[in-house]
């Protein structure tokens, strides 16, 4: 495609339920950055995957959150028993390699937990 | 991560040059310095890198200093569509992107 793309845009949902949070990257691109942006705060890094594989996930603030990345492309954010501290932005981003210097940004999902 | 030195905010007048600081005493060899910016409601955006030398693109100029311990980005002039949120960032080749509060810049018309 010709950009990050994530889905859904906004996310409403009730404290205690399973969320999942989609990310396709540009065609190509080999690594994945997911970030969590809380109101008027600054990106918080979450987790990076180079191909299939996440060298870093050392941001993932609490083991109810969870990421995967199949075939090298899709990537999926899922957070379990959602909490209302859980509410943010949720930006995804790609490059070309992990040497890559640019990263592409898609527009985030809104998550709101009530 | 090496941690860079941003105003919190600017103002700048359209249609004139903008200059946003950054400090990043210690730098390291490996680390390049990158610029992205965020819009409202919007994604961050790559705007440019470097590693010593000044660079150019469309967006906008990074001056580096000789001991790289500070740079400024440079837009030559500024419209109400640049108003943002600027993040300077030092990055090594394969890390993750590390962001601090930046600069929030207003530009008046």
């Amino acid at each position: 495609g010709a950009g990050v793309s994530q889905s859904p845009s906004n996310k409403v949902t009730e404290k205690g339920k399973d969320v999942e949070l989609r990310c396709d990257p540009i065609s190509g691109h080999t690594a994945l950055y997911w970030y969590r942006q809380s109101l008027g705060q600054g990106l918080e890094f979450l987790i990076y995957f180079q191909g299939n594989s996440a060298p870093d996930k050392s941001g993932l603030p609490s083991d109810r959150f969870s990421a995967e990345r199949t075939g090298g492309s899709v990537s999926t954010l899922t957070i379990q028993r959602t909490q209302q501290e859980d509410s943010a932005v949720y930006l995804c981003a790609s490059s070309l390699g992990p040497g890559g210097e640019k990263l592409f940004f898609g527009s985030g999902t809104q998550l709101s937990v009530l | 991560d090496a941690k860079t030195t941003q105003p919190n905010s600017m103002e700048s007048n359209e249609e004139e040059p903008v200059h946003l600081p950054c400090n990043h005493s210690t730098i390291s060899g490996t680390d390049y310095i990158h610029w992205y910016r965020q819009l409202p409601s919007q994604g961050p955006e790559y705007v440019i890198h470097g590693l010593t030398s000044n660079v150019n693109n469309r967006m906008a100029s990074l001056a580096i200093a000789e001991d790289r311990k500070s740079s400024t980005l440079i837009l030559h002039r500024a419209t109400l569509r640049d108003a943002a949120v600027y993040y300077c960032i030092l990055k090594t080749s394969g890390s993750r992107l590390t962001f601090g509060e930046g600069t929030q810049l207003t530009v008046n018309p």
